[in-house]
This record gives C-alpha cells, structure tokens and sequence, in this order.
C-alpha cells in the first residue's frame, strides 16, 4: 500500500499569516498529485493536479510546488484568511492512472 | 450540471440489513469511485471502475459489492450491514489521467 504522509497533522494560524505544509511519498512512480481543500460537512474540492517535475500551480493565494526526485509537494497559503479553515488533503494517482492514494490530511484553523 | 450526485444523504440501518447507495455523474466521465471517510483515517477507497461495466477492489473491499451498467452510476451495495460499516460514504468521479476528481456530497450511513 502506497504510503503518502500530510504534515503537520494540525495547524492553527492568526489571520493574515502565511502557512505552508508538506505532503511527502515514497517514490516517484505515479501519474499526478493531487491537492485537495475540505471543509467540515461539505465534501473535498479540487485545487491542483500536478504532473511534472518542477510543477507550480497558483490559484490566489494558494500555491503548490511539487519535487518528484525527492518526494514531495508543498502547498502554501499567502495571508490567511478564516475561510481557508479547513482540511487540505494531497493524493497521489497510481495503478495504471486509475486509483488516488490519499493521506490524512494537514487540518487548518485560521483565528481572527 | 448537477456535477456527482449520492442518494439517500442519511440512513440507518440494523445490523444484517442491506441497502444499495447510488452514485450519478452527469459530466461524461470514465472513472468513478467509492470512499469512506471514518475519523482519524482519512479517505479510504473502497471499489472503483474505470468505465462501463466494470469494477475493481480498493483498499478496503470487503463486505460491500458494486455495479457500474451505466456510465453514468455507480452502485454500493451492503448486503448484510455491520456496525463496522458505519461511516461517511463518498462517491467521486474523473474525466482522465489530467483531471481533478469530483465529489459528491457525501451519505452518512449508522449501523446499530
């Protein structure tokens, strides 16, 4: 079973501070990572899908980078906001390109 | 679009009673899949299939049976239901081997 690892487990940051975590896997045999957001009682929510070696993907103020030959994704968060208090999940697709592996998810929570 | 659709949100059932759970995508898309969602263990993939008559095991399989006849449904099926079954049930759908998954909302299930 492919192992992918989020940390940190939990996060709590003020508003306005800029946060970054980690999602780190064994190997780079696999077709895509994934990043997904997840709020409480709503179901997960695309953010990137990444690909290459090298890949940076942005969308405001979130932002992903992804570093196959050593193993890992980051993603950050530039001015936190209270809405972006939520759960950030990375997965990998392997198995012929059909099945995403995910990890426990890093846990946001943004205060005012 | 409605996007992935799950019917019923909620059940509950008694122990040895079986129910089906419907998932529907009206997007097209080849891939679809079954998750559970239990605390501390994040998504774990239970049965998938990668088109139109067929299906194959996950993580997790055991006690549950699917069926993919139309493309655009995906059935779960517990045909004798344990507690160990309760949990959040999340059905998701992808277009391709570049593409985001899609979740639907989610079925919460209660086993006594």
């Amino acid at each position: 079973i492919l192992n992918v690892e989020q940390s940190p487990q939990s996060l709590h940051v003020q508003e306005g501070d800029s946060t970054n975590f980690t999602c780190s896997f064994p190997s780079s045999n696999f077709y895509a990572l994934h990043w997904y957001r997840w709020e409480t009682a709503k179901s997960p929510e695309a953010l990137f899908v990444m690909t290459l070696n090298g890949d940076e993907k942005k969308k405001g103020r979130i932002s992903a980078t992804l570093n196959t030959k050593e193993g890992y994704s980051y993603l950050y968060i530039k001015g936190s906001q209270p809405e972006d208090s939520a759960t950030y999940l990375c997965a990998l697709l392997t198995g012929t390109a059909s099945k995403l592996t995910f990890g426990t998810g890093t846990r946001l929570q943004v205060t005012l | 679009n409605a996007g992935v659709t799950q019917t019923p949100k909620f059940r509950v059932l008694k122990t040895g009673q079986s129910m089906t759970l419907l998932c529907a995508q009206d997007m097209n898309h080849e891939y679809m899949y079954w998750y559970r969602q239990d605390p501390g263990m994040g998504l774990r993939l239970i049965h998938y299939s990668v088109g139109e008559g067929t299906t194959a095991k996950g993580e997790v399989p055991d006690g549950y049976n699917v069926s993919r006849l139309k493309k655009q449904n995906f059935l779960l099926g517990l045909e004798s239901a344990a507690p160990s079954q309760t949990s959040v049930y999340f059905c998701a759908s992808r277009y391709g081997t570049d593409y985001e998954q899609y979740f639907g909302p989610g079925t919460r299930l209660t086993v006594t």
